[in-house]
């Protein structure tokens, strides 16, 4: 099983300042089955990224994804209010989905 | 668009089995080649992938609850349904079902569920 680590847990910045989020793969992913999803509260996830860099359908481009192997990265450019959530990496291995333990980011 | 909803007890015994299901509306279960998905999350917790079916009924289980998860797929009804076996409170959790892209494409989980609460107690 790939185990995924996120850091930080949490994160706090204020709106405006960059974020990025790491996660890392116990082993090597492959790129086209690396996702990150962002959930705020009472809400299901929503895909941001998929492939590693992709954004999916709708999502502003102040999101990017990035990273290759066993070590990825979510970034946020310029935080929005709206951006303050719980964020998930997720990959697919082996016939196999897990997820990190999810990183808060919260408002400063 | 292609939206789901969950259905199912909200409230189930210990040692019971828990039946949810995931009716598929705004577009057929069986177009292009998707697999649909169900995933838990423990109140305050992360997420927990269960397993997958496709139209054709082969499925993927996570190996932590095979033993006790059966996926399957009603075609005609554009629902697909999840049971798990011999709950305990543990496995008190709100349940989504996901659509999940083609393995051929990136295996992501595009549309999800508004999700459901299931809590197991007597």
């Amino acid at each position: 099983e790939i185990v995924l680590t996120q850091s930080p847990g949490t994160l706090s910045l204020s709106p405006g300042e960059r974020a990025t989020l790491s996660c890392r793969a116990s082993q090597s992913v492959s790129s086209s089955y690396l996702a990150w999803y962002q959930q705020k509260p009472g809400q299901a996830p929503r895909l941001l990224i998929y492939g590693a860099s992709s954004r999916a359908t709708g999502i502003p481009d102040r999101f990017s994804g990035s990273g290759s192997g066993t070590d990825f990265t979510l970034t946020i450019s310029r935080l929005e209010p709206e951006d303050f959530a719980v964020y998930y990496c997720q990959q697919y291995g082996s016939s196999f989905f897990t997820f990190g333990q999810g990183t808060r980011l919260e408002i400063k | 668009q292609v939206q789901l909803q969950e259905s199912g007890p909200g409230l189930v015994k210990p040692s019971q089995t828990l039946s949810l299901t995931c009716t598929v509306s705004g577009g057929s279960i069986s177009s292009g080649s998707y697999y649909w998905s169900w995933i838990r999350q423990p109140a305050g917790k992360g997420l927990e992938w269960i397993g997958r079916i496709y139209t054709s009924g082969s499925t993927n289980y996570n190996p932590s609850l095979k033993s006790r998860v059966t996926i399957s797929v009603d075609t005609s009804k554009n629902q697909f349904s999840l049971k798990l076996s011999s709950v305990t409170a543990a496995d008190t959790a709100v349940y989504y079902c996901a659509r999940t892209r083609p393995i051929f494409v990136d295996n992501a989980f595009d549309i999800w569920g508004q999700g459901t609460m299931v809590t197991v107690s007597s």
